[in-house]
């Protein structure tokens, strides 16, 4: 069964400090990995997108790992704000006709002042 | 996502109540979506369509159905709601012209159902 999941389920950690969450994957055949930042009360944002032949992607503060040899993923925050308060969702694409996903159940991160 | 709408916002509703969820979208995408989103898990797909007129179950279709009678809307009803069907409903859209599917979601509904 194709599954995401995601560690810690939740973190807390204050404003400038730098934190790392974990994806792990067992979804195939694989076509990429995403990560979003879902908001409260929003929807999901796409934040990197990694195919099979990167392993690493940034965006801002965000970086963003992919071992597809070991399924593994990692999104790192550097420097935190306020406003990374959010949920980070790790999403596998399969390499299907339809390119349909595999969400993982969420990390929630609080950035405290 | 402004591009991406979603009507309610929120609901709440009976038992047994026929409740339909609407999304546009102003992106021009043919690909739509419906997901529901329980606290803890990964969005689930309900239903899909790549076309107007195509539709296609997700992995729990059951007690939901959709329409799509046109490329820039996609409803989703509850023809008889329950209160474990009580979730954040998204809908997402995307282009089957871009190879890596990434897909715009709409701002949510959040049903609940007594």
């Amino acid at each position: 069964k194709n599954q995401v999941e995601q560690s810690p389920q939740s973190l807390i950690i204050l404003e400038g400090k730098n934190c790392t969450l974990q994806c792990n994957y067992t979804v195939s055949p694989f076509s990429n990995l995403r990560w979003y930042k879902q908001d409260t009360g929003r929807g999901p944002v796409s934040l990197t997108i990694m195919t099979f032949s990167e392993n690493t992607k940034s965006n801002g503060r965000y970086t963003a790992t992919l071992d597809a040899d070991t399924k593994q993923s990692s999104l790192h925050i550097t420097a935190s704000q306020l406003s990374d308060s959010a949920s980070y969702i790790c999403v596998v694409s399969l390499s299907d006709a339809g390119n349909m996903l595999t969400f993982g159940g969420g990390t929630r991160l609080m950035v405290k002042p | 996502d402004a591009d991406v709408t979603q009507t309610p916002r929120n609901r709440i509703t009976k038992t047994g109540k026929r409740i339909m969820l609407e999304c546009s979208q102003t992106k021009g995408h043919d690909r739509m979506y419906w997901y529901r989103q329980d606290p803890g898990l990964g969005l689930q797909l309900i239903y899909y369509s790549f076309d107007v007129k195509d539709i296609n179950k997700g992995e729990i279709s059951d007690g939901y159905s959709v329409s799509r009678q046109a490329q820039a809307k996609f409803s989703l009803s509850l023809e008889s709601a329950i209160p474990n069907q009580t979730a954040l409903y998204f809908c997402a859209t995307s282009d089957s012209g871009y190879s890596y599917n990434e897909q715009f979601f709409g701002p949510g509904t959040r049903l609940t159902v007594l």
